[in-house]
């Protein structure tokens, strides 16, 4: 089965700009959640969706949002991008429910706000 | 949520010295995953151990979900078992802050 995947891998913005990054899960995975990840902040949650709906949500402010697709894709867009923003965006992909819960991770993208 | 903490923050090793890894969490869990980023960022799954022990290669994991730690060993460290060791538990999306490895040659 082939893995995770995010893209773009990089991407740099402007400060006010969008940004939407995509994340493919593994086939059969009906789970996608997303992570940022900073030097200072390290792994943090941001949402995790489930058969199109969200199902559990981070601390964000509501310039991160995200949705999934019926093919179980996943798109997150952070709106009015800010330096802070600068980060490295993970995706993962599991299957909940069927007695593995293994979280199987992308190669993430790259975010750079200048 | 659930509290994961790990311990040390940070480790450095000589190639071909053994190691542990320490995970400490909050409240009973029925899942938990050690993972490794390496330099590039990609965080490769080790281990899905909820309880009792397993063994890849050189590396091996322990839970004890009664007593809310898990413990990864690294034995005879490599070079490329340098990086970020995250120990996590997905079902609460929680994630520990990582231990730092440097293996030294």
């Amino acid at each position: 089965k082939a893995g995770v995947t995010q893209t773009p891998r990089y991407l740099i913005k402007t400060r006010g700009q969008q940004v939407t990054l995509s994340c493919s899960p593994i086939s059969g995975h009906r789970s996608v959640s997303w992570y940022q990840q900073t030097p200072g902040q390290g792994l943090q949650f941001l949402f995790e969706y489930f058969s199109e709906t969200q199902r559990n949500k981070g601390n964000f402010p509501g310039r991160f949002s995200g949705r999934q697709f019926s093919n179980s894709r996943s798109e997150m867009n952070v709106s009015t991008l800010e330096l802070g923003d600068s980060a490295l965006y993970l995706c993962a992909s599991r299957n909940p429910g069927q007695g593995d819960e293994t979280q199987y991770f992308g190669p993430g993208t790259r975010l750079l706000v200048l | 949520g659930i509290q994961v903490e790990q311990s040390p923050p940070d480790l450095i090793l000589q190639e071909g010295a053994n190691s542990t890894l320490r995970c400490n969490f909050s409240d009973s869990v029925n899942n938990l995953q050690w993972f490794h980023q390496n330099p590039w960022g990609q965080l490769i799954n080790l281990f899905y151990i909820p309880s009792g022990t397993k063994q890849n290669g050189r590396l091996s994991a322990t839970t004890v979900a009664t007593e809310r730690y898990s413990l990864l060993y690294i034995s005879s460290s490599q070079t490329t078992d340098s990086g970020v060791y995250f120990c996590a538990v997905p079902y609460k999306l929680s994630f520990g802050a990582g231990t730092t490895v440097t293996v030294r040659a």
